[in-house]
């Protein structure tokens, strides 16, 4: 596709239950990205991967967050036991390349976020 | 305390209107982005600057690495260019956004 996808959209979850949210980079992009969006707040950084590898995973708030990139493409982020304070938007963004610095010395191309309600 | 901070928080603004958002940010850094969210999430890279100036259309983006400070300007504001604006620091630490409104 053009752009970054992400899948679903929208989750509601029960209390307790897991979660696996989707993410496709633009094809060919080197770096990818997860942040957490609570309702009137900047994205907060989850964590990074370059390629197959998660380079920083400073920013899962939990053990129960956890993301893989197995192939170097497609990511998933998934929340184990859905607590209420995990809802969130969750945004993906891949970048071109992984910049002589890590994270976020190029542009990033954003998806459309996946809103999680946990009820 | 948030490390990158932007003001104001919300901005109200009539058609026409020249509207400026601030970004200060408390740690080093050698470049900024800006970017736009609109409703319904979707967010799009404005800029990314280390130095100066960068114009895009109606819109300016300043940046004083010195000062630790960058400000995002619109020209003759438009009803869509209503959104959340929102400035980054490099290692991807953002401001809360500013959200900005403009009447016809």
């Amino acid at each position: 596709g053009a752009g970054v996808s992400q899948s679903p959209r929208y989750k509601v979850a029960k209390r307790g239950q897991d979660v696996a949210l989707r993410c496709d980079p633009i094809s060919g992009h080197v770096s990818l990205f997860w942040y957490q969006q609570a309702l009137g707040q900047g994205p907060e950084f989850l964590t990074y991967f370059q390629n197959e590898a998660q380079l920083d995973k400073s920013g899962l708030p939990s053990d129960r967050f956890f993301a893989e990139r197995p192939e170097g493409s497609v990511s998933t982020l998934k929340i184990q036991r859905t607590q209420q304070e995990d809802s969130a938007v969750y945004l993906c963004a891949s970048s071109p390349s992984g910049g002589t610095s890590g994270r976020g010395y190029n542009e990033q191309f954003f998806g459309p976020g996946t809103r999680l309600t946990v009820l | 305390k948030n490390e990158v901070e932007q003001s104001p928080q919300n901005l109200t603004a009539q058609e026409g209107e020249f509207i400026t958002i601030n970004c200060s940010y408390s740690v080093g850094i050698s470049a900024l982005h800006w970017l736009q969210q609109h409703p319904g999430g979707g967010i799009v890279s404005l800029f990314m600057l280390s130095s100066g100036k960068k114009k895009h259309g109606r819109l300016i983006a300043t940046i004083n690495i010195q000062e630790k400070h960058s400000s995002l300007h619109i020209t003759a504001s438009h009803p869509r260019d209503s959104a959340v604006y929102i400035c980054a620091a490099p290692d991807m630490r953002f401001g809360a956004g500013t959200r900005l409104t403009v009447k016809p």
